[in-house]
This record gives structure tokens, sequence and C-alpha cells, in this order.
């Protein structure tokens, strides 16, 4: 069990906007930044969102994040074909460790 | 252009060790903390370890600690993993990446990951 909750799955029509959530607690999120990774097949992971809401350059901005309390998501409008994968939240833990969610698939369809 | 590479991994027996090397180009690697994260097959990601710029601070998560040990020599751009006492469940892909901040678990360059085996 993963110490940040997600949905296992997401889906959406190309064009339409999908949110994923991303819960954890008081030692993690609720005093951590939240990160989100992007994760093709057969690729490594990539940066999307960092410091909760701030993009890496060439992310695109149909990408953002958001924080509140112990809680996260990562929204994704537009949706294209590409964006078909796993997402990840990510943060750390007071108790001087890194935590992953359990990760997202999201389908295009 | 920044690039990491990671080598090491292999078909080992349980209770065995082997060491993952990560290589950092690119960027002036002794500035920056480096991660290790793995992917066991039909899992999700996990975190398993971070090391700082400087080698002053390295973190574990609670399922390896006692069993794995992060070191780096910033004179060779390289950050190792030295995995000891290998079971069925360390198989994974390892991905080093590097730190974005500290304490933040934000990773900004990933490598392409090796493939540690554990056979029991």
């Amino acid at each position: 069990q993963s110490v940040l909750t997600q949905p296992p799955s997401v889906s959406g029509t190309p064009g339409q906007r999908v949110t994923i959530s991303c819960s954890g607690g008081s030692s993690n999120i609720g005093s951590n930044s939240v990160n989100w990774y992007q994760h093709l097949p057969g690729t490594a992971p990539k940066l999307l969102i960092f410091n909760n809401y701030e993009r890496p350059s060439g992310v695109p901005d149909r990408f953002s994040g958001s924080k509140s309390g112990t809680s996260a998501s990562l929204a994704i409008s537009g949706l294209q074909s590409e964006d078909e994968g796993d997402y990840y939240c990510a943060t750390w833990d007071d108790s001087l460790n890194g935590v992953f969610g359990g990760g997202t698939k999201l389908t295009v369809l | 252009q920044v690039q990491l590479a990671e080598s090491g991994g292999g078909v080992v027996q349980a209770g065995t060790s082997l060491r993952l090397s990560c290589v950092g180009s690119g960027f002036t690697f002794s500035s920056w903390g480096i991660h290790w994260v793995r992917q066991a097959p039909g899992k999700g990601l996990e975190w398993v370890t971070v090391i700082w710029y400087d080698g002053s601070k390295k973190y574990y998560v609670e399922s390896v600690k006692g069993r794995f040990i992060i070191s780096r020599d910033n004179s060779k751009n390289t950050v190792y993993l030295q995995m000891n006492s290998l079971r069925a469940e360390d198989t994974a892909v390892y991905y080093c990446a590097r730190d974005v901040a500290e304490y933040s678990n934000s990773m900004d360059y990933w490598g392409q990951g090796t493939l540690v085996t554990v056979s029991s």
C-alpha cells in the first residue's frame, strides 16, 4: 500500500479535461511540496510538475498542479492520445524518505 | 545535455550482492543530489534512496535499510548503489535521477534504468 493514494485509473476523450487526485497526510503532502511524474511505456519517468504547481521548461501548460492541505491534484486539459500512460504524485515525508503514490493509468478513449 | 546512465543490473540469486552505477554527464555532477527509484514488474514507482550532492546525507526506504548502501565518487561523476542480501522482492528496474531540491523528492532528469532480477 502506497503512502499517497491515487485512483487506479482515469479516462477521457481527446480534447477533454481530466484530473488525477493524490491524498496523503500531515507528514508528507501536508508539510512538503508535491511533484507529478508522467511515465509512458518504454520510457523513463518525466517530471511534469514540481513544487505543487510549477512546470519544468518544455512541459505544455495543458498540465497543471494544485495542492490543498493534505491533498493534491493534476489536471490535464486538451487531452491528447500521446498523454496515455501512468501518472504518479510524489513528495517527501517528514520521516526522512521519499514517497510516491500508487500511480494512475490514464486512458485516452 | 544532461544525461544519466545506469549500469550493473543482471540476474542474481537471493542472498547475494550487486552494485549498480549511475554516471552523470552534461552538468556539474558534484552540485546535485542523486536518487534511486525502482519499479517492480507490474507495480508502481518506489523511491529507494537519495544521496546529497556532497555525500553528507543519505536516506533510505525502510525495506532496504541495512542492506543497501548509496555512495558517490564525484571525481568519476558516479553514484553507486551497493545492494546486499538481495531478496526476490528487490526485482525491479532501477532508475537513477537527479534531485531538484533537498527534501523535495523532485527529480528532473532520469536514466533509462537497469533491470535487476533476483531469483529465489
